[in-house]
Parts: structure tokens; sequence; C-alpha cells
């Protein structure tokens, strides 16, 4: 079975520039998650959806970061304009029917803003 | 306020020891709890889950963690660790039908 797919694997741009991060969760689930993982701040919930909608985007650090989920099969988390400190790695996860059920991740995207 | 707290930052053990990886919670009820593991350049995998009854849980990979309840501690546990164990360990909860909390994870380092 295919799990949560992420795309790109790795991100290298320059500050200023609009970065998109692409998510595909795993068919059924009803929830998926946005995290961010630093070394500073550990693992981060940036933003939850649950059937399409936003639920809780308390982590969500600024306005210059927005994510949509605009189908069952499919999310994105834009970041514009970009800044050095968003370096970090960006992880999808989905889950079942519940925000409390085990959350399966995928391989995270790599992001490095210059 | 509810937390998840991994006292442990970074753990070396020889192989063929046996490990333990502290986690302690801090929840009004029951709550759901979860070890993750994380290797290098990927995300993090489920090693067990505890919703109820049984405070032994097995899961993938040789691990089992305990619940224990009068400690607020929920520790993993492996009687024999193998080289490809070093990963980093994350303890994750919930309090009912809240979102999941992430420790700040173990990292775990084996010596031949």
């Amino acid at each position: 079975d295919a799990g949560v797919i992420q795309s790109p694997r790795h991100e290298v741009t320059e500050m200023g520039q609009e970065v998109t991060l692409r998510c595909k969760p795993i068919s059924g689930h009803d929830y998926l998650f946005w995290y961010r993982q630093t070394m500073m701040r550990g693992l981060e919930l940036l933003i939850y959806f649950n059937n399409n909608v936003p639920i809780d985007d308390s982590g969500m650090p600024e306005d210059r970061f927005s994510a949509k989920m605009p189908n069952a099969s499919f999310s994105t988390l834009k970041i514009q304009p970009s800044e050095p400190r968003d370096s970090a790695v960006y992880f999808c996860a989905s889950s079942l029917v519940a925000v409390n059920q085990p959350q399966h991740f995928g391989d995270g995207t790599r992001l490095s803003i210059l | 306020a509810q937390s998840v707290t991994q006292p442990d930052i970074h753990i070396t053990v020889s192989e063929g020891a046996s490990l333990e990886l502290r986690c302690n919670y801090s929840y009004g009820a029951t709550p759901y709890l979860f070890w993750y593991v994380q290797s290098p350049g990927q995300g993090l995998q489920l090693l067990l889950k505890y919703f109820s009854g049984d405070t032994l849980v097995q899961g993938i990979k040789g691990f089992e963690a305990e619940f224990k309840r009068s400690q607020s501690s929920f520790n993993l546990r492996k009687p024999s660790v193998h080289w490809s164990d070093a990963a980093e360990y994350f303890c994750a909860g919930s309090g009912g039908y809240n979102k999941l909390i992430f420790g700040a994870g173990t990292r775990l380092a084996v010596h031949p």
C-alpha cells in the first residue's frame, strides 16, 4: 500500500521566493497534518485538516505560511516570501477517523532557504 | 497543561545490551500513548500504541512498552539492541480527542 507521499524531497531556494510543498495522504484517511522539524524546536504541528477542512492552524508561525487541502488526496503548504529561518524538514502525516489515532508520516521535504 | 517529556536527549548502548527509553506524560485522564522511531532522512514510523487494557504492549521490531499510571510513564524497552536500532525515538500522547503532543526525542547510538 502506498504511504504518505511528499514532494519534493529536497528544495533549495533563495530568500524571498515562494515555496510550495505537496502531500498526498493515505487513501481513506480523514485527517492530514503538517509538521515542521528543526534541531532547535523539535517537531512542531503547524496545521491539521479533517475532511479537507482546516481545524487548527494555531501552529502556523506567520502569515507567510498558508496551507490548503482542495480534495481528499492532496494538500499544499506554501511559504511566501520564504526566509532563511524557514529552513527545516517539513512532514506531512495522515490518520484515520480521529485526531488522536496513529499518524502515518511521509518522508519529509528538506527545505533550505539561502 | 498536557505534556510529554523524554528526559534523555541522547543514549548510547552496546549492541546486544538491553534498552529502556523513558517517557513521562501529564494528562488528567488515561491518555493515548505512542512510540515512534525516525531513521536519518526518513519520516516517523509507529512502533507501538497504548489506548487501554493490557498495560504491556508489544510493537514492531521487538520493542515493547509498559504503561504505568502511578508513575505517569510509558517507557520503551528492548531486551537486546541491534546496530540497526540506532535512530531517534519519539514518545507522543493525546488526552481524549485532542491532537498528539510529541516529546523532544531521544537519540539512540549503538556501539558495536
